[in-house]
């Protein structure tokens, strides 16, 4: 089946503590997209990135860092300097940047 | 992008069709409306999306007004699985169009 992973589903971590979520997908989509969602809130841009190699922070990229090594995985970094980790973080892929973008299951962190 | 208005909830008999809603008076004319949902802590799930014409897939019709200031995007005959928050976005495809805007949305609650 084709499509995009995100692992964990849920993930704690101690204040203070890096944290690297995964998202990998199969599509061959060249486009790749993390959002963050708080409570009763709409998805908010982290980063994103348009092709291999590169990468563009999107609305609220302080505290987080992303890589994209290799077209089928971007994964994200939330660092110790991001004040407000605990939030639910979903990533996304298209084709190509301007086209439909699908989104994966979603990692919950929790910071304790 | 344009913002969307939509319902904060609407009710549905099970079996009947969900007719939702949108608002989008600003939308320009290269603007794609594109429509989501998103199941209580799952990923936004990708239903369909238009510029001018009606659409139609095996998930949901579009139909867009001749003045493309609004939308209604209709579930055929609703199921309980359908419950869910439906988004509205408008959405370039030119530079800077990367990000999803999602507002508040409608929750759809289907009732047996």
């Amino acid at each position: 089946d084709g499509g995009i992973t995100q692992s964990p589903k849920y993930l704690f971590r101690k204040e203070g503590q890096n944290v690297t979520l995964s998202c990998e997908q199969n599509l061959n989509h060249d486009a790749m997209y993390w959002y963050r969602q708080d409570p009763g809130q709409g998805l908010r841009l982290i980063y994103y990135s348009q092709i291999v190699n590169d990468f563009q922070k999107g609305d609220i990229a302080e505290g987080y860092s992303v890589s994209r090594e290799k077209k089928e995985s971007f994964p994200l970094t939330v660092t110790s300097a991001q004040k407000n980790p605990t939030a639910f973080y979903l990533c996304a892929s298209s084709s190509r940047p301007a086209d439909t973008q699908y989104f994966g299951p979603g990692t919950r962190l929790t910071v304790l | 992008d344009a913002k969307t208005t939509q319902p904060t909830s609407m009710d549905c008999a099970e079996g009947r069709a969900a007719n939702l809603p949108c608002n989008h008076s600003t939308i320009s004319g290269n603007e794609y409306v594109y429509w989501y949902r998103q199941i209580h802590s799952q990923g936004p799930q990708y239903i369909i999306h238009g510029l001018k014409n009606n659409e139609t897939n095996e998930m949901a019709s579009l139909i867009i007004t001749e003045d493309r200031k609004s939308s209604t995007l209709i579930l055929p005959h609703a199921t309980l699985r359908d419950t869910a928050v439906y988004y509205c976005i408008v959405r370039g495809t030119q530079g800077g169009s990367e990000k999803l805007v999602f507002g508040k949305g409608t929750k759809l609650t289907v009732n047996p």
